[in-house]
């Protein structure tokens, strides 16, 4: 059975960086078969794609988003990362890690984790 | 690029069925097959229901259908039970995106 889990501070002030970590079991990130992709969805609004990352440690992020996001792994902890440097309230919603098959399609999601962006 | 286009609200009666629209454009649903659709229920992280237009997963019952026409896809919920009362998104890939539609409510009445 596949679980994802995300940790990472509930509470960023603005201009700070928000780091997220996300734990998979039940299968490895060194798999070439996967994506590992952080999406987002901002209270009350849908869902927005960051990026993904592969077990290479190549990137890809959503080119409508600000280039402020970074994706790493580390397969020793089997956690992949994400980072957000100078957020802003605009920021605030509840981050989810999911697992990407290469037809696009998330199929196995962690719970979700709410950031809020306040002073 | 803009968000996928889907009706904010659906409804329909217990046992009925009841069709959710994904408008995109002839970039990303119109060109790919990898049109995905999922289930959120509040509180709750999302659930793979649709994946490739018409595939399910295993676990997902034969209610749930997927299709697509052009650069409309649609999830189809036949003999609607309570537990569907849920939001439903869909996604589609663009060659350097994946995009999501912004969410439809079905409420079973």
């Amino acid at each position: 059975q596949v679980q994802l889990q995300e940790s990472g501070p509930g509470l960023v002030k603005p201009s700070q960086t928000l780091s997220l970590t996300c734990t998979v079991s039940g299968d490895s990130i060194n798999s070439p078969d996967y994506f590992w992709s952080w999406i987002r969805q901002s209270p009350g609004k849908g869902l927005e794609w960051i990026g993904y990352i592969y077990y290479s440690g190549t990137t890809y992020y959503n080119p409508s988003l600000r280039s402020l996001f970074a994706i790493s792994l580390d397969m020793s902890k089997n956690q992949f990362y994400l980072k957000l440097t100078s957020v802003t309230a605009a920021d605030t919603a509840v981050y989810y890690c999911a697992r990407e098959v290469p037809s696009a399609t998330f199929d196995y999601w962690g719970q979700g984790t709410l950031v809020t962006v306040s002073s | 690029q803009s968000a996928l286009t889907q009706p904010p609200s659906a409804s329909g009666s217990l046992g009925q069925s009841v069709t959710i629209s994904c408008t995109g454009t002839s970039s990303d649903i119109g060109a790919y097959n990898y049109v995905s659709w999922y289930q959120q229920h509040p509180g709750k992280a999302p659930k793979l229901l649709i994946y490739e237009v018409n595939k399910r997963p295993s676990g997902v019952p034969a209610r749930f259908s997927g299709s697509k026409s052009g650069n409309t896809a649609s999830l189809t919920v036949s003999g609607l039970q309570a537990e569907d009362e849920a939001d439903y998104y869909c996604n589609s890939y663009t060659g350097d995106n994946r995009l999501f539609g912004g969410g439809t409510k079905l409420t079973v009445l």
